[in-house]
C-alpha cells in the first residue's frame, strides 16, 4: 500500500509570493495533519483536517491555511512568504481523527529567498 | 505551554549493543505517545506507540517503556545496526489532539 505522498519535494520561492503544497494520505486514511520542521523550532503542529473539516489548529499566523478534499487529499497554502517560512513541511495521515498511528510523508522542502 | 523534552541530544552506541533513548514529558494528562525515527532527508517514520494505560510495549527489536510517575518515556533498541543511525523523536498527545514533539536525539551507531 502506498504511503503518504507529498508534492513537490523541493520548492524555492521569493519573499512575498504564495505557495501551495499537496499531500495525498494513505488510502483509507481520513485525517491529515500538517507540521513545520525547522532546526530552531523543531516539529510544530500547523493544523489537522478530518472529513474536509479543520478540527485543530496550531499557533501559526493566518498566512498559513489549508483544506481537505472529499478524497482526503489535502493542500496547505502559505501567502506572503517570509524568509522565516523556510522549512520542511510534513504531512501525516491517520485512519481516524487525531494522531493515533500517524504516518508521515517525505515532506516538502520550502526555501524562501 | 506543555513541552516534551529529551535528556540527551546525541547518543553513540557500538554496533550490536543495545541503546536506550530517553524522553521527559511535562503534561501528566498526556494519554498517547509515539516514537519516530527520522533519517536525513526523510520524513519521520513511525516506530512504536504506547497508551497511558500501559507501561511497556514491544515491537521488533524495540521496546517502549512509560513511567507515568516520573513522566518519563524511553525507547530501547536491541542489537543496534548501522541502519538505526538517525534522529529519534518522542511525541505526546492528550485527548487525541495534536502531537507535541520533543527536540530529538541523534543516535550514531559505531561500527
Amino acid at each position: 500500500k502506498a504511503g503518504v505522498t507529498q508534492t513537490p519535494r523541493y520548492l524555492i520561492k521569493t519573499r512575498g509570493q504564495q505557495v501551495t503544497l499537496s499531500c495525498s494520505p494513505i488510502s483509507g486514511h481520513r485525517s491529515v495533519s500538517w507540521y513545520q520542521q525547522t532546526p530552531g523550532q523543531g516539529l510544530q503542529f500547523l493544523f489537522e483536517y478530518f472529513s474536509e473539516t479543520q478540527r485543530n489548529k496550531g499557533n501559526f499566523p493566518g498566512r498559513f491555511s489549508g483544506r481537505q478534499f472529499s478524497n482526503s487529499r489535502s493542500e496547505m497554502n502559505v501567502s506572503t512568504l517570509e524568509l522565516g517560512d523556510s522549512a520542511l513541511y510534513l504531512c501525516a495521515s491517520s485512519l481516524y481523527k487525531g494522531p493515533t498511528e500517524a504516518f508521515f510523508g517525505q515532506g516538502t522542502r520550502l526555501t524562501v529567498v | 505551554g506543555e513541552s516534551v523534552g529529551l535528556h540527551l541530544p546525541t547518543l553513540s552506541v557500538q554496533e550490536g549493543d543495545n541503546s536506550i533513548i530517553n524522553c521527559a514529558y511535562s503534561n501528566s494528562a498526556s494519554d498517547y505517545f509515539i516514537w519516530y525515527k527520522q533519517e536525513s532527508g526523510k520524513g519521520p517514520q513511525f516506530i512504536i506507540d504506547i497508551r497511558s494505560n500501559m507501561d511497556k510495549r514491544q515491537g521488533q527489536r524495540v521496546t517502549v517503556l512509560l513511567n507515568k510517575t516520573v513522566k518519563h518515556l524511553s525507547l530501547q533498541i536491541a542489537a543496534t545496526q548501522p541502519g538505526d543511525s538517525a534522529v529519534y523523536f518522542c511525541a505526546e498527545t492528550f485527548g487525541n489532539e495534536k502531537l507535541t514533539f520533543g527536540t530529538g536525539t541523534r543516535l550514531t551507531i559505531i561500527p
